[in-house]
């Protein structure tokens, strides 16, 4: 986990609220991405960016909005849009040169819709 | 499009014992394969990778991952398991050339290794 720090750890969102859930890497890696984890699906990519002030939608992207002012941060804001948002949001960083490169996680954000 | 299959949800075996993790994969090209592990509520840590080269991969903690092309497949892989190697374990896939979203994981493996 080290390089990367997501929070809150733990975050409860009522019905019809937006919530955002906040990523910081120091890694000084151009890429990040968002990852939604669900029981026995493993991980699939919600947003990712390459370079600041760029950002592209992945696989799940509906109900979610991203944003990527600095290098350093990709926050993730679940809209009341998002049907089913209970889930385990990862977000990772790696060097762009490369395709090879290992993508380095976060500890996660565990959302429960109440 | 690329793929990666883990047919086993659940994989159980006792300490001391090897251990196999599987993984098969679907790839346009060369492919880039990856295996991660993950603790309850932590994120992913990356054990190994598989760019060009030898076949036999050595990562962290002692795992090691066979490549074998014409079985499109990249098994994780310890001679002898400890109870804390207990933990999910995911395969991952990226095609040589895209763009730097395309890594793909597979759905899983719970390892437990019983004392």
């Amino acid at each position: 986990d080290g390089g990367i720090t997501q929070s809150p750890k733990y975050l409860f969102r009522k019905e019809g609220q937006n919530v955002t859930l906040s990523c910081e890497q120091n890694l000084n890696h151009d890429a990040m991405y968002w990852y939604r984890q669900d029981p026995g699906q493993g991980l699939r990519l919600i947003y990712y960016s390459q370079i600041v002030n760029d950002f592209q939608k992945g696989d799940i992207a509906e109900g979610y909005s991203v944003s990527r002012e600095k290098k350093e941060s990709f926050p993730l804001t679940v809209t009341s849009a998002q049907k089913n948002p209970t889930a385990f949001y990862l977000c990772a960083s790696s060097i762009l040169s490369g395709t090879y490169n290992e993508q380095f996680f976060g500890p996660g954000t565990r959302l429960t819709v109440l | 499009a690329q793929s990666v299959a883990q047919p086993e949800d659940q994989v159980n075996v006792a300490e001391g014992n090897p251990l196999t993790v599987k993984c098969t994969y679907s790839v346009s090209g060369n492919p880039y394969l990856f295996w991660y592990v993950q603790y309850p509520n932590r994120g992913l840590q990356f054990l190994l990778k598989y760019i060009t080269g030898d076949n036999l991969v050595k990562g962290s903690y002692g795992f090691e991952a066979e490549f074998n092309k014409s079985q499109t497949s990249f098994h994780l892989k310890k001679p002898s398991a400890l109870v804390s190697d207990s933990a999910l374990y995911f395969c991952a896939v990226r095609a040589p050339s895209g763009s730097a979203r395309q890594l793909t994981f597979g759905s899983g493996t719970q390892l437990t290794v019983l004392p």
